[in-house]
């Protein structure tokens, strides 16, 4: 079955990056793209950008250009998402999810989410 | 960027009643080389991730009860829950994903009365 890991909570100080992880298994990793949403504590969904899987394109929301490098290694089939200079803003919930777009069912399955916590 | 709002931002229904949820973006969410609305509604529970319900505006994915239904076009579309459960108590979100940025609505908070 389709499976979504991703790496475990976080706290880091503001300045600081940090890395997320999310380990894809139960299909072709290479067949859809993955996008990164963020969730503030009580707030809605934002979206952060996708990653083409294929060729390894990342695509970023205008807020987050310059501050979030989506990775990929597609020997253990994982994405990654970096982001420096955090700021307590940052704080929030971070999940993957698979891009089948193209395909109609836009995001249908997600990870379990990443908190991360941008405290001094 | 595509604009989603929703209404209500809550409501309240009895168990076994129907809840209606609005969403409209701000330009048509149609994609034209494939004649389908890319607009997608989402069920989160407290604690959870986002769980997929309908896509293209009126499909239902695999598994999700068909008391769930989705409508519209162009820029207004619409969320029924034909008999509402416990279970269903959530926020309830739609997306667009016709254009990057992709963009979410505020959500909707649909609780038992």
């Amino acid at each position: 079955q389709v499976q979504l890991e991703q790496s475990g909570s976080e706290l880091k100080m503001p300045g600081a990056s940090v890395r997320v992880s999310c380990k894809a298994s139960g299909y072709i990793f290479n067949s859809y793209g993955m996008a990164w949403v963020r969730q503030a504590p009580g707030q809605g969904l934002e979206w952060m950008g996708w990653i083409n899987t294929n060729s390894g394109k990342p695509t970023y929301a205008q807020g987050f250009t310059g501050r979030i490098v989506l990775s990929l290694d597609t020997s253990v089939s994982t994405t990654y998402l970096e982001i420096s200079s955090l700021r307590a803003d940052d704080t929030a919930v971070y999940y993957c999810a698979r891009d089948r777009r193209a395909a109609g069912p836009a995001y249908d399955y997600w990870g379990q989410g990443t908190p991360v916590i941008v405290s001094s | 960027d595509i604009v989603m709002t929703q209404s209500p931002d809550s409501l309240a229904v009895s168990l076994g009643e129907r809840a209606t949820i609005n969403c409209k973006s701000s330009q048509t969410v149609l994609y034209t080389s494939t004649n389908k609305h890319y607009l997608a509604w989402y069920q989160q529970k407290p604690g959870q991730p986002p769980k997929l319900l309908i896509y293209w505006a009126s499909t239902r994915e695999s598994g999700v009860p068909d008391r769930f239904s989705g409508s519209g076009s162009g820029t207004d579309f619409t969320l029924t829950i034909s008999s509402l459960q416990a279970e269903d108590v959530a926020v309830y979100y739609c997306q667009q994903y016709s254009l990057n940025p992709i963009t979410f609505g505020p959500g909707t908070r649909v609780d038992i009365k």
